[in-house]
């Protein structure tokens, strides 16, 4: 069955990076793309992106643009989100999620969530 | 920019009918899913493609659509449908939009 399963819970100081990482399994990874989504505390669902895990290539929504990097490793299935210049906004839970449609058909696969904390 | 826009809460006694909206310009040509996240949990798909319900998720959920409008209905709403609902689209190939997400309160 698909699993994509998280790292744990991050804590950072301002200023710090983070990369988050989700390890699929029970399917080919190549053939579906990854998409990362942000739930601040106490708010909606912030759609991040999504990246191509055949080419790699990733597609930032707007907001998610400059400090937000989607990268691969092919080789263990996994997908990560780094962010950099962490702020304290930036203080949410992190999913990746396989949104797909298919024949017809759509279907949804998510990660548990991580929590990144932010805060000096 | 692509916006869907959703009522902050809906309110519905155990039995009763719940139905939440969203709206949005993107939503007259593409179509919309809808996502079940209850407290602590990652969001569950309930419907897409407007109308169609994925397998698992009970009869009593249902999907309509209307000009730039989608609705997702809950008939004979339970205690266990409580939760924050979140419509959702792709405005084109690349970009995706969920909605500010509905509460809704069965009691």
């Amino acid at each position: 069955q698909v699993q994509l399963v998280q790292s744990g819970s991050e804590s950072k100081k301002p200023g710090a990076s983070v990369k988050i990482s989700c390890q699929a399994s029970g399917y080919t990874f190549s053939r579906h793309a990854m998409n990362w989504v942000r739930q601040a505390p106490g708010q909606g669902l912030e759609w991040m992106g999504w990246i191509n895990t055949d080419t790699g290539n990733p597609t930032y929504a707007r907001a998610f643009t400059g400090r937000c990097v989607f990268s691969l490793d092919t080789s263990v299935s996994t997908a990560y989100l780094q962010i950099s210049s962490l702020k304290a906004e930036d203080t949410a839970v992190y999913y990746c999620a396989r949104l797909d449609c298919s024949g017809g058909t759509c279907y949804d696969f998510w990660g548990q969530g991580t929590l990144v904390t932010v805060s000096s | 920019s692509y916006e869907l826009t959703q009522p902050s809460s809906v309110s519905v006694s155990p039995g009763q009918t719940a139905r939440i909206t969203c709206s949005g310009d993107v939503l007259a040509k593409k179509s919309a899913r809808w996502f079940q996240q209850k407290p602590g949990q990652a969001p569950v798909l309930v419907i897409y493609k407007d109308t169609e319900r994925p397998s698992g998720i009970p009869e009593r959920f249902s999907g309509s659509s209307s000009g730039t409008t989608v609705t997702l209905t809950i008939s004979g709403a339970q205690i266990e449908d409580e939760a924050d609902y979140y419509c959702f689209s792709a405005p084109d190939i690349s970009l995706r939009v969920f909605g500010g997400g509905t509460k809704l309160t069965v009691l």
